[in-house]
């Protein structure tokens, strides 16, 4: 089954508008990672947080995770077009595979 | 290279035919992964190798599935006997080690059965 379940699963959102995406889990995690997927091809990894950490920032992205509560956001700030994509979020319990929710489709309109 | 390479891009195949998906990881990483995507879901396990250990394949959907690694460097993704439901995008990654590092994915192989 699905470690990660993102929320929304869709997100229609204008450009310049920040866009939230929700991540929960089950079990325990080393780290927590968030990918983006354009077209349904190859991921690319944006961000990892690691069970220690709260919250990390790379560019417009904001990453906050809450143990307690076994959940993750990622937040885009200042969205543009060429957001527009799927995001998944992973997580990692060690030396075991990631696994991946079903993900988010964010479509940030011109 | 400089990424990891899969190859072909895109297959297409009659049902009950056999398809080899291959996956060039980047040089030097010891874990490899596979996934199956179909249209609209997330990513579903399937096998994963780590350096010389035994592959852990607790995600392969059925015997029809196998995977092997050559000299801990490409690997081989094998379906025998395709059905219609095997039709998805597999998609293989890499990383330097098992754990606690980013995954870098291919492009994935779309594979349509018909």
């Amino acid at each position: 089954s699905q470690q990660g379940e993102e929320d929304p699963q869709a997100l229609s959102i204008q450009e310049g508008e920040n866009a939230t995406m929700n991540c929960s889990y089950k079990t325990s995690i080393n780290n927590l990672q968030w990918y983006r997927q354009n077209s349904g091809r190859g991921l690319v990894h944006l961000i990892l947080i690691r069970s220690n950490e709260r919250e990390k920032h790379s560019g417009r992205l904001r990453v906050t995770l809450d143990t307690s509560k076994k959940s993750s956001s990622l937040l885009i700030t200042a969205s543009r077009a060429a957001d527009t994509a799927s995001y998944f979020c992973a997580t990692d319990s060690g030396n075991t595979p990631l696994v991946f929710g079903k993900g988010t489709r964010l479509s940030v309109i011109a | 290279g400089a990424g990891v390479s899969q190859s072909p891009s895109n297959k297409v195949t009659e049902k009950g035919k056999d398809v080899e998906l291959r996956c060039d990881p980047i040089s030097g990483h010891t874990a490899l992964y596979w996934y199956r995507q179909s249209l609209g879901q997330g990513l579903e396990f399937l096998i994963y190798f780590q350096g010389n250990s035994a592959p852990d394949k607790s995600g392969l959907p059925s015997d029809r599935f196998s995977a092997e690694r050559t000299g801990g460097s490409v690997s081989t993704l094998t379906i025998q006997r395709t059905q219609q439901e095997d039709s998805a995008v597999y998609l293989c990654a890499s990383r330097p080690q098992a754990g606690g590092e980013k995954l870098f994915f291919g492009s994935g192989t779309q594979l349509s059965v018909l």
